[in-house]
């Protein structure tokens, strides 16, 4: 079982939609970010949260680490929301990263 | 520059070539991370530095693959007698290695083994 799971693995919206994307894992973390990839781009960090909840524009993301769970939230969806969203925990003493396999988000207009 | 640099930024190499790729951390980051990623694929783990600690090295898929970091800034991915299945885009990533601190990640390298 991979450390850190993310769902669904595709997932297609209209534009305007309420977006939710999910990540599980199964280590103690001390941190956990959400990136984001558009098709043939570099990768960015988005979000880095050890509890509570981040809002930045339309983007939320909260985590429960009792549950051992976060979701990135995609308000008012647009087509240039479309990209890869990346989840990776931080754990260990040495604060190694471990990702998921990412969730590829198409918002069609 | 401001941010994670890495190059070159494509390479194109003959199956059994040894290549080197190299990455440029932002100034005063002690994490570095290597990464690649396959077409469709997600991240796949390579190697991790930091500060003046042994390297995690459990990623490396086999002892054709190699990272350095000189002086804890500049690393280099070599990859020896490269295959075809090394082709991918090999990322890099800093972090100031402090609590909490966000990552930066270069646009890596394009690397196609023909």
């Amino acid at each position: 079982k991979n450390e850190v799971e993310q769902s669904p693995q595709n997932l297609t919206a209209q534009e305007g939609e309420f977006i939710t994307i999910n990540c599980s894992y199964s280590v103690g973390i001390s941190a956990l970010h959400w990136l984001q990839q558009h098709p043939g781009g570099g990768i960015v960090s988005l979000f880095m949260l050890s509890s509570g909840k981040k809002k930045h524009g339309r983007l939320i993301a909260t985590i429960n680490i009792q549950e051992k769970h976060s979701s990135l939230h995609i308000t008012a969806s647009h087509p240039r929301d479309s990209a890869v969203y990346i989840c990776a925990v931080e754990s260990g003493a040495n604060s190694k990263l471990t990702f998921g396999k990412g969730i590829t988000l198409s918002v069609r207009p | 520059g401001a941010g994670v640099s890495q190059s070159p930024s494509n390479k194109v190499t003959e199956k059994g070539k040894d290549v080197e790729l190299r990455c440029d951390p932002i100034s005063g980051h002690t994490a570095l991370y290597w990464y690649r990623q396959s077409l469709g694929q997600g991240l796949e783990f390579l190697i991790y530095f930091q500060g003046n600690s042994a390297p995690d090295k459990s990623g490396l898929p086999s002892d054709r693959f190699s990272a350095e970091r000189t002086g804890g800034s500049v690393s280099t991915l070599t990859i020896q007698r490269t295959q075809q299945e090394d082709s991918a885009v090999y990322l890099c990533a800093s972090s100031s290695g402090l609590y909490n601190s966000p990552l930066h990640f270069g646009n890596g390298t394009r690397l196609t083994v023909t």
